[in-house]
Order: C-alpha cells, then sequence, then structure tokens
C-alpha cells in the first residue's frame, strides 16, 4: 500500500523561494505525482502534476528524482497568499493515496 | 460554469440519523469521488464512480452509500450516522480517471462540513 510522508508544517518570509518535499513509499511505475493547494474553508485546487524529471507552470515547479520516491514541490518568491496548506498525491494503478498535508505559513 | 457544488455547506445530525449530502458538476466529467477529511489525516477516498451507473468503493467505505443514476450528480448517503463519521465532505470531478496512467486533474467542490452529535 502507498504511503506518502510530507512535513507537517513550514514558515517562510516573504520573497524566498519554498521547497516542500513529499517522501513517496512504494511508488508503482504508472504511479503520476500530483500536488493540491486548499486555503481554509476550501476545497483542494490542484498546483502542478508530473511523473519524473522537472515540470514547470506559471505558478510552481515540481522535481521528481530518477528513483521517484520523492518529489519537491517549489513555490518562488512566495507571498502572503500562498499561507496554506499543501498535498502532495500518489496515484495510478488503481490507487490514490495523498499526504497528510504541510502548513505553510509565509511571514511577512 | 458552476464547476462542482455541494450541498449543504454545513449539517449537524443526531446518531443514528441518515441523510444525503449532495454533489453536483456541470463539465460533463466522467468521474466522481467523495473524500473525507479529518485533522492531521489529509483526504481519504470514500467511494467513488466511473461512470453513470458504476461505482466502487474506495479506503473508507463503511457507513456510506452511493449512487450515480446521472452523469452530473453523485450524492453520499449515511445510514446510520456515528460521531467518528463528524469531518468535512468533499466532492470531485475530473474529465479522465485520476488513478490510471495519464492521471488527470481532479475538480473540488467547496465541501460539506458535518457533526454527528
Amino acid at each position: 500500500l502507498a504511503k506518502t510522508t510530507q512535513p507537517i508544517s513550514m514558515d517562510s518570509y516573504e520573497g524566498q523561494e519554498v521547497n516542500i518535499t513529499c517522501s513517496h513509499n512504494n511508488i508503482a511505475t504508472n504511479d503520476y505525482i500530483t500536488w493540491y493547494q486548499q486555503f481554509p474553508s476550501q476545497g483542494p485546487r490542484f498546483i502542478i502534476q508530473g511523473y519524473k524529471t522537472k515540470v514547470t507552470n506559471e505558478v510552481a515547479s515540481l522535481f521528481i528524482p530518477a528513483d521517484r520516491k520523492s518529489s519537491t514541490l517549489s513555490l518562488p518568491r512566495v507571498s502572503l497568499s500562498d499561507t496554506a496548506v499543501y498535498y502532495c498525491l500518489q496515484a495510478g494503478s488503481y490507487q490514490l493515496t495523498f499526504g497528510k498535508g504541510t502548513k505553510l505559513s509565509v511571514i511577512p | 460554469n458552476a464547476g462542482v457544488t455541494q450541498t449543504p455547506k454545513f449539517q449537524v445530525l443526531k446518531t443514528g440519523q441518515s441523510m444525503t449530502l449532495q454533489c453536483a458538476q456541470d463539465m460533463n466529467h466522467e468521474y466522481m469521488s467523495w473524500y473525507r477529511q479529518d485533522p492531521g489525516m489529509g483526504l481519504r477516498l470514500i467511494h467513488y464512480s466511473v461512470g453513470a451507473g458504476i461505482t466502487d468503493q474506495g479506503e473508507v467505505p463503511n457507513g456510506y452509500n452511493v449512487s450515480r443514476s446521472t452523469t452530473e450528480d453523485f450524492p453520499l448517503r449515511l445510514l446510520s450516522a456515528a460521531p467518528s463519521q463528524t469531518s468535512v465532505y468533499f466532492c470531485a470531478s475530473s474529465y479522465s480517471s485520476p488513478w490510471t496512467g495519464g492521471s488527470d486533474t481532479q475538480y473540488f467542490g467547496p465541501g460539506t462540513r458535518l457533526t454527528v452529535l
């Protein structure tokens, strides 16, 4: 059974780059890694998805090493509005496992 | 597009009562799922559907029932509410499968906060 592990919380100052890492126990060949952002009283919202190496979009980058046993979400130059809970999701082969979430607090 | 909508936003039940949480999407998505979110536990999959008339169990299905008579709607029924079912419930939908190769993005509703006394 897949298990994803991520830090419970992180603090960062505005303008800094933030990296949140998730470890992926027992990742299967077909599994993709997806990261979601959640604000209080809202549903999770898609940020980025990848299979291996590096993926970049307008809001984040996702790094997945060759062994795929971890993934790192990178948020460039965070602002106060990036304060939220971030979830990694490992999905594939008819299993779907969310991490328990990392609460990111951005400090002015 | 309204996206994924859920009703009610809040609900308080007494132990043993039954109720239905409503979920609807207007994106013509085939795949729909129900999750529960508990403090420190992340999101856990309750039931899912791969299309109208087809449903299956997720990680934590006990005490819940689902049906999918139309593409748009995917209600979640609590048969006999228990305090352990106090949680925030999220419905999600996607165009294609979120758990096979080529995992598709899921769109989540705003959630229903349920308290069982």
